[in-house]
């Protein structure tokens, strides 16, 4: 049972380029998220999940784009990377919404 | 989400009791209290949550007043193994979105 997986751990990117990070769960869990964290700030949600097929925004939702296709997949693209969206990435899944959240150990994104 | 308020740091010797204090005087009749934590470059862990009774797993105890406007996580025999950033979160079970408000947390340092 390896959780919620993040891949890749670490990127750098230049302005303009596009990527996406993956994460997948193997916990069957319905409700998949998207967080950033900023040095000295609290984590702020992107994007979110409750089921395949259905994705919401968060409070910072601008500059990446989400789908979820499968349960187990929940990746998050930057269709056009700039310096601002230089942060550590953290996905996170519950059972449902208002079950505790497993968090993965991060992707940490630089961009030049 | 009601707000949060807790001290920016604390240290406690190992093998002792850590515990953990929370300001949430705004709390409301349906928002519970989630305590995570956050190991340096790792993702959030979930600690543990009430609503209004005291609760007991095997990572902590979080006792909550009776007037719900404060709570305190308390690690009964912390180790080296506990220093992180802990995170107290106030959420309404049903909110948009399962978003968990992160605040600044508090730097817990075990010493030797």
């Amino acid at each position: 049972n390896a959780g919620v997986t993040q891949t890749p751990k670490f990127q750098v990117l230049k302005t303009g380029q596009s990527m996406t990070l993956q994460c997948a769960q193997d916990m069957n869990h319905e409700y998949m998220s998207w967080y950033r964290q900023d040095p000295g700030m609290g984590l702020r949600l992107i994007h979110y999940s409750v089921g395949a097929g259905i994705t919401d925004q968060g409070e910072v939702p601008n500059g990446y784009n989400v789908s979820r296709s499968t349960t187990e997949d929940f990746p998050l693209r930057l269709l056009s990377a700039a310096p601002s969206q230089t942060s550590v990435y953290f996905c996170a899944s519950s059972r449902d919404k208002n079950q505790p959240q497993h968090f993965g150990d991060g992707t940490r994104l630089s961009i030049l | 989400d009601a707000k949060t308020t807790q001290p920016p740091s604390m240290d406690c010797a190992e093998g002792r009791a850590a515990n953990l204090p929370c300001n949430h005087s705004t709390i409301s009749g349906n928002e519970y209290v989630y305590w995570y934590r956050q190991i340096h470059s790792q993702g959030p862990q979930y600690i543990i949550h009430g609503l209004k009774n005291n609760e007991t797993n095997e990572m902590a105890s979080l006792i909550i007043t009776e007037d719900r406007k404060s709570s305190t996580l308390i690690l009964p025999h912390a180790t080296l193994r506990d220093t992180a950033v802990y995170y107290c979160i106030v959420r309404v079970l049903y909110n948009q979105g399962g978003k968990l408000i992160f605040g600044q947390g508090t730097e817990l340092s075990v010493k030797p």
